[in-house]
């Protein structure tokens, strides 16, 4: 068990680039959920799978977020068109039961 | 009204004190409690779980729930530098919705 790993740890991006997050869960965890964290505040819910189907998408979530699980296995997170609003830490959890365990986190910065 | 509302902080304590954390919620469908820690550009870490009322004791830190009152706290003993971080209470129902409090920054001073 390698805990759940994020790649790249820091994306630095121009405004209206796409940049795309991977996320590897924890192996035998069934539920990979997605977050976003800005200073200060708790993580906040994007979205979420349940093996390869997305149960669940943030009604605040812009059409410019797009998030995949292909095969129930990782899942990438996706940014069109980035916004300077966008800057933001991107936090990728597994969950085995009713525990959730994190990443290290991708931080997003848009210039 | 926040479905969480957590002490705001930070909260500054001397080496070696009791540090007292807290968050209260609103939806009674919430039925497991954690609690992370979470240090500086890095991710939450699991602190703490329990599903039930009462006191749940791991080394120096006890996590204590109140369904009734809904009232839910993290306490830490003999509190060390090394515990300076942000402290997020955590909740879940049965069917996998997770609500986060916005965390509270501790400091503990030599």
């Amino acid at each position: 068990d390698t805990g759940v790993s994020q790649d790249p740890r820091h994306k630095i991006t121009k405004r209206g680039q796409n940049v795309t997050f991977r996320c590897d869960p924890i192996s035998e965890h069934n539920r990979l959920y997605w977050y976003r964290q800005t200073l200060g505040q708790g993580p906040e819910f994007l979205t979420y799978f349940q093996n390869e189907a997305q149960l669940e998408k943030s009604r605040l979530l812009s059409d410019r977020f797009s998030a995949e699980r292909p095969k129930g296995s990782f899942s990438t997170l996706e940014i069109q068109r980035t916004e300077q609003g966008d800057s933001a830490m991107y936090l990728c959890a597994s969950g085995g039961g009713e525990k959730l365990f994190f990443g290290s986190g991708t931080q997003l910065s848009v210039l | 009204q926040k479905e969480v509302e957590q002490d705001p902080g930070p909260l500054s304590v001397p080496e070696g004190a009791i540090v007292s954390l807290n968050c209260t919620y609103s939806n009674s469908a919430f039925q497991y409690f954690m609690w992370y820690r979470q240090y500086s550009r890095k991710g939450p870490e699991l602190l703490m779980y329990t599903y039930s009322s009462g006191n749940k004791e791991d080394g120096r830190f006890t996590a204590q729930v109140d369904k009734s009152s809904k009232y839910i706290s993290l306490f830490i003993r003999d509190s060390q530098p090394s515990d300076s971080a942000t402290y997020l209470c955590a909740l879940t129902d049965s069917w996998g919705k997770f609500q986060f409090g916005a965390g509270t920054q501790v400091v503990v001073t030599p």
